[in-house]
């Protein structure tokens, strides 16, 4: 049953500390998602990549957030230093560009807690 | 940075109503629609999609109406259930540039 892995699933931490949150993506799948969700800003994107390559991070607060990909079958989002407004659910999706768009599909997230 | 306007932002139908969510995007470059269903504590997963030279898409209760002219897309589910109770998001993707764009959801409950 191939899915998206993401770790942590939950993450509660301090003002200040570095955070960094993983996927696992479908093998096979050449592009990769990384979304934030929030009551008020529904599904945020914050990067993507194809084939390894970021395409477009520009969703992410530059100062303070990371995202790459060592390889593929991993993608990381960081945040260094955290702060409390970055609470939020964290998705990654990955997908195939290989003929039709066709879908995402998506983790089930990681829930961080800035205190 | 949003770019695909999604309402209502929480809908409550009786079982068996139709439930009618709207959306709206700004970039003609968008060349696929889909939306998805999410239910708590879950990712979101691929409910319908559709494509804009077509105008309606239809699968079980579930049916997609677009009007590209309009630059707007809706989802209708038809006989709505208890089961059917989640956040809907319609989105809007891109195929230049890979980009794939979310609405602001909408949480439907639908009361037995």
């Amino acid at each position: 049953d191939a899915r998206v892995t993401q770790t942590p699933r939950h993450k509660v931490t301090e003002m200040g500390q570095e955070v960094t949150m993983r996927c696992q993506p479908i093998l096979g799948h050449n592009t990769v998602f990384w979304y934030r969700q929030t009551m008020m800003q529904g599904l945020e994107l914050l990067a993507y990549f194809r084939n390894r390559a970021p395409l477009d991070d520009s969703g992410m607060p530059k100062d303070r957030f990371s995202a790459e990909m060592p390889d593929a079958t991993l993608a990381t989002l960081k945040i260094q230093p955290s702060e409390p407004r970055d609470s939020a659910v964290y998705f990654c999706a990955s997908g195939r560009t290989l003929g039709v768009p066709g879908e995402l599909f998506f983790g089930e997230g990681s829930r961080l807690t800035v205190l | 940075q949003q770019q695909v306007k999604q309402s209502p932002q929480s809908l409550i139908v009786q079982k068996g109503g139709i439930s009618i969510i709207n959306c709206a995007y700004e970039n003609t470059a968008f060349d696929y629609f889909p939306w998805y269903q999410q239910f708590p504590g879950k990712g979101p997963a691929l409910l319908i999609a559709i494509r804009p030279d077509v105008s309606e898409k239809k699968e079980g209760r579930f049916t997609i109406s677009f009007n590209k002219s309009a630059k707007q897309f809706s989802l209708h589910i038809m006989d709505s259930q208890p089961g059917d109770s989640a956040t809907y998001f319609c989105a809007a993707f891109h195929s230049g540039t890979y980009k794939y764009i979310f609405g602001t959801g909408t949480r439907l409950k639908v009361l037995a």
